[in-house]
């Protein structure tokens, strides 16, 4: 595809509730990244895959979160049990080994 | 940890101004720094960045030292337009050339609005 693709744009969710967020890095793109970006903030790292291999979590709120890339392209982000806290903007990034990050626009996700 | 520090917003500034947005780092040992701007609707995109103490990025007109005296990587433009209304992102990372294969650490985001 021309760039990172996420889906779904926007979520919604009862407190409570499983979500998942899916990314599709560029094809051919090695790294991906998983951002959380609360309102009037910087995104904050959550979790990097080099291929399938899930290489840092340390970002990673709570064992609520989880994400997996099982054959090294698609990316999903799932929370368990979400919780108002959770409510952000999720960002996906790809990249090439070493090269620009290519964010995608995103998953706005609301709890209520 | 590391941490980004950058100026509060909005900056609001006609157009043909002049613009800086200041960006102050905490990180061990030699990070790279990069400006990230997310026009209205848009993804992050990367504007800039150096990779060593005294390089400048730049890029549209945009620019950025890398001062490691002072731990600063300040944005300037010498003439801003309409169409550079966004937000503007610093951060930095730890290890690699452009952030890959390390996490970025960004700053909290700078609104600026530039009118006619």
């Amino acid at each position: 595809g021309a760039g990172v693709s996420q889906s779904p744009r926007y979520k919604v969710a009862k407190r409570g509730q499983d979500v998942a967020l899916r990314c599709d890095p560029i094809s051919g793109h090695v790294s991906l990244f998983w951002y959380q970006q609360a309102l009037g903030q910087g995104p904050e790292f959550l979790t990097y895959f080099q291929n399938e291999a899930q290489l840092d979590k340390s970002g990673l709120p709570s064992d609520r979160f989880f994400a997996e890339r099982p054959e090294g392209s698609v990316s999903t982000l799932k929370i368990q049990r979400t919780q108002q806290e959770d409510s952000a903007v999720y960002l996906c990034a790809s990249s090439l080994v070493d090269s620009p990050l290519h964010f995608g626009n995103g998953t706005r996700l609301t709890v209520t | 940890g590391d941490s980004v520090t950058q100026m509060e917003g909005p900056v609001t500034l006609s157009e043909e101004a002049f613009l800086t947005i200041n960006c102050t780092y905490t990180a061990t040992g030699y990070p790279s720094l990069f400006w990230y701007v997310q026009y209205p609707g848009e993804g992050l995109q990367l504007l800039l960045k150096a990779t060593k103490a005294d390089d400048k990025g730049s890029n549209k007109g945009f620019e950025a030292t890398y001062r490691k005296e002072t731990t600063s990587f300040h944005l300037e433009k010498g003439s801003v337009q309409v169409s550079d209304s966004a937000v503007y992102f610093c951060a930095l990372t730890g290890t690699t050339l452009y952030g890959t294969a390390s996490k970025l650490t960004f700053g909290t985001g700078t609104r600026l609005q530039v009118t006619l």
